[in-house]
């Protein structure tokens, strides 16, 4: 598609249950991009993809938090056992090799 | 953490002025880009900068990359109210990762 498309849009879970998220990159976008934003704005990068490879998770907690990327298939983020401090807006980009990114709108995961 | 620094953090301002918005860092970027963000939405991307000194239109939008590699700025001419939302510097770090850092943002608001 032309556009980046985030699935669910809104997430909620109780605090311990699993959270699952989906993006479609832009056809023929091979880099695909997990951001989390949390008060106050700020952008934390999370991990990124080429293809269906890691390319960078420096970002990514250890524990808890997973990505895939799988051929002919929208990438996923995960988060097992999810805690109160993982409520945040979920963005995706993708982009080509280092050219801007482009973001989807987003999934609000709230955890109660 | 952060390596952006933003301001103004926020701005009002009349319909029909200009205005103007910075980001600086410690560190030297490759790429600048300036982004906006509304409501429930993910950031747009409004002008792309790929080298030190490069001066870029889009529109009433005007961003240049600063000779030092480590700032940038944005204006946005004869404001409309539609010109409201949350305005994100972000770029591409000299050290090669393909990740954007981003800025704090700066919250615009149009008085018609």
């Amino acid at each position: 598609g032309e556009e980046v498309a985030q699935t669910p849009k809104h997430l909620v879970r109780g605090e311990g249950q699993k959270a699952k998220l989906y993006c479609a990159p832009i056809k023929g976008h091979s880099y695909v991009f997990w951001y989390q934003q949390v008060l106050k704005n700020e952008f934390k990068f999370l991990i990124s993809f080429q293809n269906e490879n890691v390319f960078d998770e420096t970002g990514m907690p250890k524990e808890r938090f997973s990505a895939k990327c799988l051929p002919n298939s929208p990438c996923s983020l995960e988060i097992q056992a999810t805690k109160l401090e993982d409520s945040a807006v979920y963005f995706c980009a993708s982009s080509q090799s280092y050219q801007p990114q482009h973001f989807g709108d987003g999934t609000r995961l709230s955890i109660l | 953490g952060q390596q952006l620094n933003q301001s103004p953090q926020s701005m009002f301002i009349q319909e029909g002025e200009d205005v103007s918005m910075n980001c600086t860092s410690s560190s030297i970027f490759n790429t600048w880009l300036w982004y906006k963000q509304d409501p429930g939405e993910g950031p747009v991307l409004l002008i792309a900068l790929y080298k030190a000194g490069e001066l870029t239109s889009n529109g009433r939008l005007t961003a240049q990359f600063g000779i030092t590699r480590k700032d940038s700025f944005l204006n946005i001419s004869a404001s409309i109210p539609s010109d409201v939302g949350i305005y994100f510097c972000a770029g591409h770090l000299q050290t090669g990762a393909n990740n954007l850092f981003f800025g704090t943002g700066t919250r615009l608001t149009v008085i018609p």
